[in-house]
């Protein structure tokens, strides 16, 4: 066990639709980081937040948005939801200092129908 | 360009041998770190062992070990005396600077015969 959790492990939703995922980081990690994982496409990096703001920026679309709130959980908003969406997505947590490993969250299994 | 370049999709390797899982990885930054993870079938990403771009020694940790040669651009990981509950993919990833996002290669599915 990572210490890092997130709900819901499975998410099955239709095209158009909307979702949140969340996620608690370990206790005492200040940085947060979103991933997704699909067949196509392998493990991309979505976003990271380092105690509640913006730090880095990568293959996210305009479509998704994510936050990090004073408790340090983190939401990932995926809208306009495609069947290209459909993916593990992770969160993952450090302490944000220096190169420490990211620590994986169990994911959540996405499919849109 | 691929940053993190695993060129072995599959490997099988027989219990209690060891395995060297490959990856090359490319960067212009003197200041970078290496890692490895397993996924396993159930999909949980874990985090095996980590290697820094100024560290001199080899890191290790119990069976795994990195065989980092900055010069090649090459980390390794080395399983030892492997074992059945090895079987999983394992990813490669690079972290260039401190807010940098960490990028990954696309995996070698490793499988270990009884």
């Amino acid at each position: 066990d990572s210490g890092v959790t997130q709900t819901p492990k499975h998410l099955i939703t239709a095209t158009g639709q909307r979702v949140t995922l969340r996620c608690s980081p370990r206790s005492g990690d200040l940085s947060v980081y979103w991933y997704q994982q699909s067949l196509d496409q392998g493990l991309q990096f979505l976003i990271q937040y380092y105690n509640g703001e913006e730090r880095a920026k990568g293959n996210i679309l305009e479509r998704f948005s994510a936050q990090q709130f004073p408790d340090l959980h983190s939401e990932l908003n995926l809208s306009s939801l495609e069947l290209g969406d459909s993916a593990l997505y992770f969160c993952a947590s450090s302490t944000g200092q220096g190169y420490n490993e990211q620590f994986f969250g169990p994911g959540t299994r996405l499919t849109v129908l | 360009a691929q940053k993190i370049t695993q060129t072995q999709p599959g490997m099988f390797v027989q219990e209690k041998e060891a395995v060297t899982l490959d990856c090359t990885y490319d960067t212009s930054d003197q200041s970078y770190g290496l890692f490895w993870y397993k996924q396993p079938s159930s999909g949980e990403m874990i985090f095996l062992i980590y290697q820094g771009s100024y560290d001199e020694q080899n890191a290790t940790e119990g069976r795994y070990s990195l065989n980092f040669q900055k010069a090649r651009k090459s980390a390794n990981l080395v399983i030892s005396a492997s074992q059945l509950g090895d079987s999983a993919m394992y990813f490669c990833a690079m972290r260039e600077g401190f807010d940098n996002d960490m990028r990954f290669g696309a995996g070698t599915r490793l499988t270990v015969k009884p």
